[in-house]
């Protein structure tokens, strides 16, 4: 079964744009991560968030913003005013105590494409 | 500080052939991962260390081996390649400690096996 899952394979909008990629997750630990990464098409991988399992409050940083609920297992990612740069493949990933954080678990992928 | 460091950046095999991909890492992090990207399956873990001495399996490692001999060095060797193994292969690294949760990637190496 998948750990983490992002059920929107490709998204796309039109600049300006706000759009939300979902990101649900499994796990029977108490304590975990999530975090976000993003692709660009040049190809690397970027990291965007971590949130811990005891903060559910949410975060915002510029255009972005994240909403973690515990109580959907979802960490949703919002990019507010979609620029062309905000292209990319977005993974969303999970790391749990019962690993000793040692591994991070990804999910598929979300492939925003922004139109201008 | 270059980070993360990994060559070569394309290689193109035949069949049977072996190689080793390279990575390196200049940031004193213990932990050292291997992952495998292809269309639409994210990131699968290859193989990882959580130190020098020590590597573990990760989800597909069949047809990959692995050492670390060093903090700074985490080798991926194929030993006799099949187009299974065409991908995009990416080294990462995550530090220990409350802070260090997340995992820093190198710039991948794009490898094709005829």
């Amino acid at each position: 079964a998948q750990k983490v899952t992002q059920a929107q394979t490709e998204i796309s909008v039109v600049e300006k744009e706000d759009v939300t990629l979902d990101c649900v997750y499994e796990t029977r630990d108490t304590t975990y991560y999530l975090f976000w990464y993003k692709q660009p098409p040049s190809g690397e991988l970027v990291f965007l968030i971590r949130r811990n399992s005891f903060d559910e409050q949410n975060e915002i940083s510029g255009r972005y913003s994240w909403n973690f609920q515990k109580s959907t297992s979802s960490f949703n990612f919002t990019i507010t005013a979609s620029q062309v740069v905000d292209s990319a493949v977005y993974f969303c990933a999970l790391s749990e105590a019962q690993t000793s954080y040692d591994k991070v678990i990804f999910g598929p992928g979300t492939s925003l494409s922004v139109i201008p | 500080n270059a980070g993360v460091t990994q060559t070569p950046k394309f290689r193109v095999l035949k069949t049977g052939q072996s190689m080793t991909l390279l990575c390196a890492q200049d940031m004193n992090h213990e932990y050292m991962y291997w992952y495998r990207q292809d269309p639409g399956m994210g990131l699968r873990l290859i193989h990882y260390s959580v130190g020098a001495g020590i590597t573990d399996q990760g989800e597909v490692p069949n047809g990959y081996n692995v050492s670390r001999s060093t903090t700074e060095d985490f080798p991926l060797r194929l030993l006799s390649a099949a187009p299974s193994q065409t991908s995009v292969y990416f080294c990462a690294t995550k530090g220990w400690g409350a802070s260090s949760y997340e995992q820093y990637f190198g710039p991948g190496t794009r490898l094709t096996v005829t």
